[in-house]
């Protein structure tokens, strides 16, 4: 089975552009997930996906937002980029089931200048 | 809101020690557990989950993690590691039927040859 994927791997931005990055799940994985990652924070859950709703939401400002399309790929995207939004954003897919296990994609790199 | 704890942020060992990587959790229902980890240039990729049974159990790559419902915790170990397992490490519960996975902040293990 093929892994999830994620692109693009890198991205350089500037401030107040915005950006969209997209992640395709395993197959037969309906949930998608999106976290940011930074040093010393760790992961920062962004939102989940569920069947192209939204099922859970994490503490982000509402530049951030995401959607999923009916084969289960999802996009996320940020609005009026600051320098702190650099980071790497991962993706995860899984099963659905509570509790289940997550799969991750390589992430995207993101620098905002 | 569940929390979860990793104490050691940075760990540094020469190859042949023993490794334990603390990780503590504030839940007091039924819990989900799993280790990631995070290779260098790799996907954040699993190591080892405990969803039931046996509190002990065992992963890849030699890792072993222990369960202490009493003590909030599930510690990672390995008797003797390896150069090859430098690497970021994350711990990470499922708590009261989530489909959302509360990560720790991470522990970078740097082995030395």
């Amino acid at each position: 089975k093929a892994g999830v994927t994620q692109t693009p791997r890198y991205l350089i931005k500037t401030r107040g552009q915005q950006v969209t990055l997209s992640c395709s799940p395993i197959s037969g994985h309906r949930s998608v997930s999106w976290y940011q990652q930074t040093p010393g924070q760790g992961l920062q859950f962004l939102f989940e996906y569920f069947s192209e709703t939204q099922r859970n939401k994490g503490n982000f400002p509402g530049r951030f937002s995401g959607r999923q399309f009916s084969n289960s790929r999802s996009e996320m995207n940020v609005s009026t980029l600051e320098l702190g939004d650099s980071a790497l954003y991962l993706c995860a897919s899984s099963l659905a089931q509570a509790g289940e296990t997550q799969y991750f994609g390589p992430g995207t790199r993101l620098l905002v200048l | 809101a569940q929390s979860v704890s990793q104490h050691n942020h940075h760990v540094i060992l020469s190859e042949a020690a023993s490794l334990e990587l603390g990780c503590n959790y504030s839940y007091g229902g039924t819990v989900n557990l799993f280790w990631y980890v995070q290779y260098p240039g790799q996907h954040l990729q699993l190591l080892l989950k405990y969803f039931s049974g046996d509190p002990l159990v065992k992963g890849i790559k030699g890792f072993e993690a222990e369960f202490i419902k009493s003590k909030f915790s599930f510690n990672l170990r390995k008797p003797s590691v390896q150069w090859s397992d430098t690497a970021e490490y994350f711990c990470a519960v499922n708590a009261g039927g989530s489909y959302i996975p509360t990560f720790g902040r991470g522990t970078s293990l740097i082995v030395h040859p």
